[in-house]
């Protein structure tokens, strides 16, 4: 198994700009979790997926934070406008049976707001 | 929100020497999770503890879940170089985990 998927691995932009975060879970995994890990703050829960359904999204920082899994193979995450606080790497998770049975992790996307 | 306190912040040991960390909080919670984070990688699962009062091992690794549900430790013995890294502790709780700050351990060949 390829493990989970993440693109792109960095990305540089500039403030105001939109970006696309994208995710493909391990296959048969029925839950998918996006965190966000900063130092100051280090690795939080955005919002996490049940058969492609939104759970829980109450770490999901502002409405400029947008995240959608049309199917079960495929996530993304959505931040617009950017701003350069969002910089962080973020990660994606899957699990098959929930959130407290091992999660397991893609390599993440490093971020960089300028 | 929950919070997890995880100490040490970071360690620098000796190879060989063997190292304990460990989570605390204020909260209750139903699980227990030690994962370990290799640079420019994202974190892997080492040790799940589903039971107050649980010690489970894992090759070199020992956890335990406090009988209080709200700690938990992690003991590696025998350390060498490759155990370094961050180690987080995680508590489930409503189907949530939540993440402590980190252990940065660094092993001196």
């Amino acid at each position: 198994d390829a493990g989970v998927i993440q693109s792109p691995r960095h990305e540089v932009t500039e403030m105001g700009q939109e970006v696309t975060l994208r995710c493909k879970p391990i296959s048969g995994h029925d839950y998918l979790f996006w965190y966000r890990q900063t130092m100051m703050r280090g690795l939080e829960l955005l919002i996490y997926f049940n058969n492609n359904v939104p759970i829980d999204d109450s770490g999901m920082p502002e409405d400029r934070f947008s995240a959608k899994m049309p199917n079960a193979s495929f996530s993304t995450l959505k931040i617009q406008p950017s701003e350069p606080r969002d910089s962080a790497v973020y990660f994606c998770a899957s699990s098959l049976w929930g959130p407290q049975e091992t999660q397991y992790f893609g390599p993440g996307t490093r971020l960089l707001v300028l | 929100g929950q919070q997890l306190n995880q100490s040490p912040q970071s360690m620098f040991i000796q190879e060989g020497e063997d190292v304990s960390m460990n989570c605390t909080s204020s909260s209750i919670f139903n699980t227990w999770l030690w994962y370990k984070q290799d640079p420019g990688e994202g974190p892997v699962l080492l040790i799940a503890l589903y039971k107050a009062g649980e010690l489970t091992s894992n090759g070199r690794l020992t956890a335990q879940f406090g009988i209080t549900r709200k700690d938990s430790f992690l003991n590696i013995s025998a350390s060498i170089p490759s155990d370094v890294g961050i180690y987080f502790c995680a508590g489930d709780s409503n189907y949530k985990l939540t993440f402590g700050k980190g252990t940065l351990l660094t092993v001196n060949p």
